[in-house]
C-alpha cells in the first residue's frame, strides 16, 4: 500500500531556480492537496484539487503554481524560488463525500533555497 | 480569528505512564475536530476524528475528548511506548472545510 508517494524527498535550489514537486496517490481519491510546513506554525494550505480538472488557491499560493494531470497526480511548481520558500511540503488526499474523511499525507519533501 | 493553540509544547515521560496533550480552539463556527500523529521525517498521520455530537473516541491507547461548549479537546495516551515518541497536531476544522492546524506537541517517551 503506497498510500501518497511524493518525489524528491530532498532537494536544494539557488534563488531563482524552477522545480516542480510531483505527488501521486493509489487510493483513487478525488481530493489532493499541497501544504508547506515551517517551524513553530501549523501546516498551511498552498493549492488543493477538488476534483479532477479543477484548482483552487489555499492560504498561501503566491509563488506556486500546480497542475491535476489526473486523478492520481498533483504537482506543485516554484517557477523561481525565493529563500522564503525553504520548507518542507506535503501533499494529502481525501475522498471526497462527506466532512469526515481523513486527509492521508505523504512524507514530505524538503526544500531548501540558497 | 480562526486558531487553534497547543499545550504544552513540548513533553517528555518515562515509558509505561500516560500522558495528556491539550488543544484549545476559537474556530467558528465548528464543523469537526482531529489528532494526527507525526513521527520525526514522515507526514501526520489520522488518530480521530470527532465531530461537535461526539465527547469521546479512542482509537487503541489513544483517547480524545472534545468539549464544544467550552471549545477544549484533549488527547490522553494510555501505558505509553516508545513508539509514541513523535509530534501530536490537533486539527479544526469549520463548516467549509478548511483545516486549521495547530503548531503540535513534542512528545519524547523515554525508557
Amino acid at each position: 500500500n503506497a498510500g501518497v508517494t511524493q518525489t524528491p524527498k530532498f532537494q536544494v535550489l539557488k534563488t531563482g531556480q524552477s522545480m516542480t514537486l510531483q505527488c501521486a496517490q493509489d487510493m483513487n481519491h478525488n481530493s489532493m492537496y499541497w501544504y508547506r510546513q515551517d517551524p513553530g506554525m501549523g501546516l498551511r494550505l498552498i493549492y488543493y484539487s477538488a476534483s479532477e480538472g479543477t484548482t483552487d488557491k489555499g492560504e498561501v499560493p503566491n509563488g506556486y503554481n500546480v497542475s491535476r494531470l489526473n486523478k492520481r497526480e498533483f504537482s506543485l511548481r516554484l517557477e523561481s524560488a525565493a529563500p522564503s520558500q525553504t520548507s518542507v511540503y506535503f501533499c494529502a488526499s481525501t475522498e471526497t463525500g462527506g466532512i469526515l474523511q481523513p486527509q492521508h499525507f505523504g512524507d514530505g519533501t524538503r526544500l531548501s533555497i540558497l | 480569528k480562526n486558531q487553534v493553540e497547543q499545550s504544552p509544547q513540548s513533553l517528555i515521560i518515562l515509558e509505561g505512564k500516560n500522558c495528556t496533550l491539550q488543544c484549545n480552539y476559537t474556530v467558528s463556527p465548528f464543523s469537526n475536530l482531529r489528532w494526527y500523529k507525526q513521527d520525526t521525517g514522515r507526514g501526520p498521520v489520522s488518530l480521530t476524528i470527532m465531530t461537535f455530537s461526539e465527547n469521546t473516541k479512542s482509537n487503541g491507547r489513544y483517547t480524545a475528548t472534545l468539549d464544544a461548549d467550552t471549545k477544549q479537546s484533549s488527547l490522553h495516551i494510555t501505558a505509553s511506548q516508545l513508539s509514541d515518541s513523535a509530534s501530536y497536531i490537533c486539527v479544526v476544522s469549520g463548516v467549509t472545510d478548511k483545516l486549521i492546524f495547530g503548531t503540535g506537541t513534542r512528545l519524547q517517551v523515554f525508557p
